[in-house]
Order: C-alpha cells, then structure tokens, then sequence
C-alpha cells in the first residue's frame, strides 16, 4: 500500500514536447512537493503545495507548472521539454507545510528528453 | 538562505567498520536535522532525525549528533552492512527556506 505514488516511473520523450508526471498520497497530508535529482543526485525542490499556497522555487522555469485537482493529488506539466529537463522528479508530501517535518517520497520518475 | 554543506561525496568502509558522515548549516533559525537514505532506483527514505533541544539521538546501529553553536551534525553507523550501501541525504529544516538537503554521500559498504 504505497504513500506517495507518482507515475510514469521512466518517461522518454523528445524536445518540444509536453509531458505530465502524476503523484498521489494516501497519506491524508496537507502539503505536496516537488523536487528535480540531476545526474549528480542533487535534491532541489521545484514547488511546495498546500491548497492554500504555492510556493515555486525562483530558479523553475515557468514551463514547468504544479496542478492539483484535490488534496491528494499534485501533479507535474512540462511545456516545450528541453535536453536540460532530463532529470529525476520525485513527489513528496508531508504533514504540515512546515519544514520541521518528515517528508515521504514517492519512487521518482526518470524523465529523458532525446 | 539556508546552505548545507555535506562531507564527503563518496564512503568507502569494510563491512563491520563504522561510518561517519558529516553536515554543516548555515541559518541559525534551523532546528530539525533529518537524515535520508536513498537505494539505487527508490526515493528518499528517513532513516532518523534530531531536533535543536537535543544534543544525539539514537537507532539500533545508527546514531546522529548535534552542535547547534557550531552548526554541524553528523550520522553515525556502526557495524555496517552490505545493505547499508546507499546515498545519504542530510537536510535542514525550520527556517525560512524549507528543508534543504546536503548534496549527499554514496556510501559503499566493501566486503
């Protein structure tokens, strides 16, 4: 029984093209994220989402853009993919929106842009 | 903003040895310190986490401590095991930047 499930688990698509990437909690947790792991594994978060808030890390691209249908949901549109978008894409949620506290990742999804 | 310097990159220990890895922040508003174990083609896992009014925590063969005036932390794990071979993640949270994560540690466990 997953917590924080997100599909497709590897996405191969070329330049230019629009992806989604969808993740769902059963957790009951009032925040989802986003985070990008390049080829260095480095962690960075793109977006925190509560359905009150959206925070967006400066340094996302705007064609990258969080839609959440309910609060279980959060899921990931990509526009006009790039070579520099391949990349790891976990979802993770957590119980409050603080930061003092443990979040759950979903298994990732490898995305590769030919 | 929040910076976690994370050391070292890469771990190499025989089984049964310990293993040390080591973590500095930089905002002194930061008071939880969790620790994420990454197995190759998962996600993140918490393994253990430490708050600022506590000075080491304990789990079976794992272990972190805290220098809140110092700012550094660090993970412990002794007696290691082939299934220890992982990356490590050490983060901070509580400030105004959100959780921020150290750039990890791929520990090898050699046989």
């Amino acid at each position: 029984d997953t917590a924080v499930s997100q599909t497709p688990k590897y996405l191969v698509t070329q330049m230019g093209n629009d992806k989604s990437i969808k993740c769902e909690q059963n957790l009951g947790h009032d925040t989802m994220y986003w985070y990008k792991q390049d080829s260095k594994k480095f962690l960075k978060i793109m977006f925190s989402y509560n359905n009150k808030e959206l925070i967006i890390n400066e340094t996302v691209p705007n064609r990258f853009s969080p839609k959440s249908p309910d609060k279980a949901h959060l899921n990931l549109h990509i526009n006009s993919l790039e070579l520099g978008d391949s990349a790891v894409y976990f979802c993770a949620s957590s119980l409050t929106g603080t930061s003092d506290t443990e979040a759950f990742f979903g298994q990732g999804t490898r995305l590769t842009v030919v | 903003g929040e910076n976690v310097e994370q050391h070292p990159s890469t771990l190499s220990v025989q089984e049964g040895d310990s293993a040390v890895i080591k973590c500095t922040y930089s905002d002194s508003a930061s008071n939880y310190f969790p620790w994420y174990k990454q197995e190759l083609g998962k996600g993140p896992q918490l393994i253990i986490d430490i708050r600022s009014n506590v000075g080491e925590k304990k789990d079976q063969r794992i272990a972190v401590t805290l220098n809140k005036t110092a700012k550094h932390f660090s993970l412990h794990i002794t007696e290691t095991q082939p299934e220890d071979s992982a990356v490590y993640f050490c983060a901070a949270g509580g400030g105004a930047d959100g959780l921020t994560f150290g750039k990890g540690t791929h520990l090898i466990i050699q046989p």
